[in-house]
């Protein structure tokens, strides 16, 4: 079965410094993968997307993600964190023929002063 | 991208009455989907809505319990009936935009508490 999986549920980082947020993918074929971010009481903000080519993807407010076809991995990182970052990240991924996006579970992302 | 906007941005609903959630697009779209995000979960798709053709439900959902309407390529509405406690959570409405394959933009949601 398809799935998205987002091993920290929970992850706490020092303004300013690096951050990594881990996603992993089972499908049959490479699906198209996103990272959304969801701030307290908001709908959902496109980060970035990845179809095929590069593998390493900018997206907004500074973040990237690098897909990595041998490890079924979609990390998510920026080199340095604003308090403002502080929020719910989700990954996700589509197959490219339903429309459907299958959500991992999220990774909530607090920031030390 | 497309501007999408929900209403109501969130309700109180009693026990087994029911709530309509609009959701509506500044352009027209091919895809729009309906999503639901309990608390403190992550969010599953309840269906996609199907312009001119009744709404396509994941498994789970049925149509007696969300009805969902979508009569033209900018509107769609989600119903959530007989409401109980469990269907306390966020309601989400995603589109697709023409020509940006199997890119979903969010609305802002509708955040459901059940009484």
């Amino acid at each position: 079965a398809q799935s998205v999986t987002q091993p920290d549920i929970h992850i706490t980082v020092s303004e300013g410094a690096s951050l990594e947020l881990r996603c992993n993918y089972s499908y049959g074929a490479t699906p198209y993968l996103f990272w959304y971010v969801q701030s307290p009481g908001q709908g959902l903000q496109l980060l970035l997307k990845y179809f095929s080519g590069d593998t390493l993807v900018q997206g907004i407010k500074g973040f990237e993600a690098e897909f990595k076809r041998s490890q079924s991995s979609f990390n998510l990182r920026k080199p340095s964190v604003h308090w403002s970052d502080a929020a719910e990240y989700f990954c996700a991924g589509g197959s490219g023929n339903t429309g459907k996006l299958i959500f991992g579970q999220g990774t909530t992302l607090q920031v030390k002063p | 991208s497309a501007v999408i906007s929900q209403k109501p941005s969130r309700d109180i609903c009693q026990r087994g009455t029911s709530l309509t959630i609009q959701c509506q697009v500044d352009s027209q779209v091919t895809m729009m989907f309906w999503y639901r995000q309990q608390p403190g979960q992550s969010l599953t798709l309840i269906a996609t809505a199907n312009q001119g053709s009744e709404a396509t439900y994941e498994s789970g959902f049925v149509i007696d319990k969300f009805p969902i309407s979508r009569p033209n390529l900018t509107f769609s509405t989600l119903t959530v009936s007989n409401l109980s406690p469990e269907d306390s959570s966020i309601y989400l409405c995603s589109v697709e935009t023409s020509g940006v394959t199997d890119t979903q933009y969010f609305g802002p949601g509708t955040r459901l508490t059940v009484l």
